[in-house]
């Protein structure tokens, strides 16, 4: 079982609001990745981090924005959800040494804009 | 897809049967990785292959790649009901970045 956690797993919120997604690790691991997943497609990369302060957009133009103040913790935050934000969001970290590239994924949250 | 296609798409099957799922991608790669995403859930990895391996094996499962033609495949033997699940492949390109690029996945139903 991966020490990857995500907070909170469903939300179902109104457009217009702001919203953090919360992700944390206790591995240590220095990267950390934000996933975008529809229902039944593939993932799509949309931030990722290689350590404290820093931070890179990925695959997928997003319009959240993500800090990594600390090691452990990679937040994602949407200023005004809508409607297209509905998604399900995927968190994951990978670790230095021979294992790196091997990812750890937290469970995910659901979120809902209506 | 992001990355390649990845056949089929959807695979049902007997208990104790083999399931076999193809990735094919696009670009030179480090590593090719095989997860398994049950419903509404994480994504679990399952084995990593570099580029300069050719098959490898963890339990029941059995990878190749082939670099010459992009691709590799996924043999799950003898099959469970508790392997009913997506599995996609994801590679890590061999310069720059070390992010994964997933395939579109294949959605395996295992009949008890």
């Amino acid at each position: 079982e991966a020490d990857i956690y995500q907070t909170p797993r469903y939300l179902v919120i109104g457009t217009g609001k702001k919203i953090t997604l919360e992700c944390s690790q206790t591995m240590g691991h220095d990267k950390m990745y934000w996933y975008q997943q529809d229902p039944g497609m593939e993932l799509h990369l949309i931030h990722y981090s290689y350590g404290v302060n820093s931070t890179e957009k990925g695959d997928l133009s997003s319009e959240s924005t993500v800090s990594r103040i600390r090691t452990e913790h990679f937040p994602l935050t949407l200023e005004s959800a809508r409607p297209s934000h509905t998604s399900q969001y995927l968190c994951a970290s990978s670790g230095l040494g021979g294992r790196s590239d091997t990812q750890y994924f937290g469970p995910g949250t659901r979120l809902t804009v209506l | 897809s992001q990355q390649g296609e990845e056949d089929p798409q959807a695979l049902s099957i007997q208990e104790g049967e083999n399931a076999t799922m193809n990735c094919s991608y696009k670009t030179s790669i480090n590593n090719l990785q095989w997860y398994r995403q049950n419903s509404g859930r994480g994504l679990v990895h399952l084995i990593l292959i570099r580029s300069n391996e050719r098959e490898k094996h963890s339990g029941r499962l059995r990878v190749t790649l082939d670099t010459s033609k992009k691709s590799s495949s996924l043999l799950i033997t003898a099959s469970r009901a508790a392997d009913t699940a997506s599995y996609f492949c994801a590679t890590v390109q061999d310069t720059g970045r070390r992010a994964l690029t997933f395939g579109s996945g294949t959605r395996l139903q295992v009949q008890p």
